[in-house]
């Protein structure tokens, strides 16, 4: 059955760096894009970015300077860093599977759109001095 | 960036009684290049992770009961709840996969009135 897990520090202090990793278990890891999604308590959900098993990513511009998204593909994991973390970062972290729907060239190169389409449980972060 | 507005923030709505929210984008998020709407919907029940209910603005994820509909194209769109059920208290998010970043709406949540 496939599964989502994801594990990391709960609790960091301003400045310091958030670290999360999630394991890909009883499914294939290639042929699906990796994400991390975000939600402060009470409020939506917010998309930080993506990795394929490839290696390339994609982040939301305004968390660009602070994100890096890997993957180890030998361990069927990927992992979120977030650097210099204020009490603005604070949030339930997701990592979620996304399934491709379409695949497409555009502009000198191939691009894809991929949907949520199984999640992680959640890993809530909290940001305090 | 892609901006989603969703309407309303929240409706209570009697049991079997019909539920509609509604979902507005910035700009279409209608491919001319196939002719589809890149839209989803996600259903959130409280201390659970989303839950992927249709894409493609109107296609339904396998296993999700047929009560659950999404409609529209362009800018406009809406997931309707034919029959509302007591497990399907939630709140309800629409996003966009058309451009990057991919951006969700506020969210609507659902109550048994």
């Amino acid at each position: 059955q496939f599964q989502l897990q994801q594990w990391g520090a709960g609790l960091l202090k301003p400045s310091e760096t958030l670290s999360l990793t999630c394991g890909v278990f009883g499914a294939s890891f290639s042929g699906y894009y990796w994400n991390w999604i975000r939600q402060p308590p009470g409020k939506g959900l917010e998309w930080i970015g993506e990795i394929d098993p490839s290696g390339s990513t994609d982040y939301t511009p305004s968390l660009k300077s602070r994100v890096t998204i890997s993957v180890d593909t030998s361990k069927n994991q990927f992992s979120l860093r977030l650097s210099s973390v204020t009490a603005a970062d604070t949030a339930v972290y997701y990592c979620a599977r996304g399934r491709r729907v379409a695949y497409y060239y555009d502009n000198g190169g191939y691009r894809h759109r991929a949907i949520f389409d199984f999640w992680g449980q959640g890993a809530l972060v909290t940001v305090s001095s | 960036d892609i901006v989603m507005t969703q309407s309303p923030d929240s409706l209570a709505v009697s049991l079997g009684e019909r539920a509609t929210i509604n979902c507005k984008s910035s700009q279409s998020v209608l491919s001319s290049s196939n002719n589809r709407n890149y839209l989803t919907w996600y259903q959130q029940k409280p201390g659970q992770p989303p839950k992927l209910l249709i894409y493609w603005a109107s296609t339904r994820e396998s296993g999700v009961p047929d009560r659950f509909s999404g409609s529209g194209s362009g800018t406009d769109f809406t997931l309707t709840i034919s029959s509302l059920q007591a497990e399907d208290v939630a709140v309800y998010y629409c996003q966009q996969y058309y451009s990057t970043p991919l951006t969700f709406g506020g969210g609507t949540k659902v109550e048994i009135k």
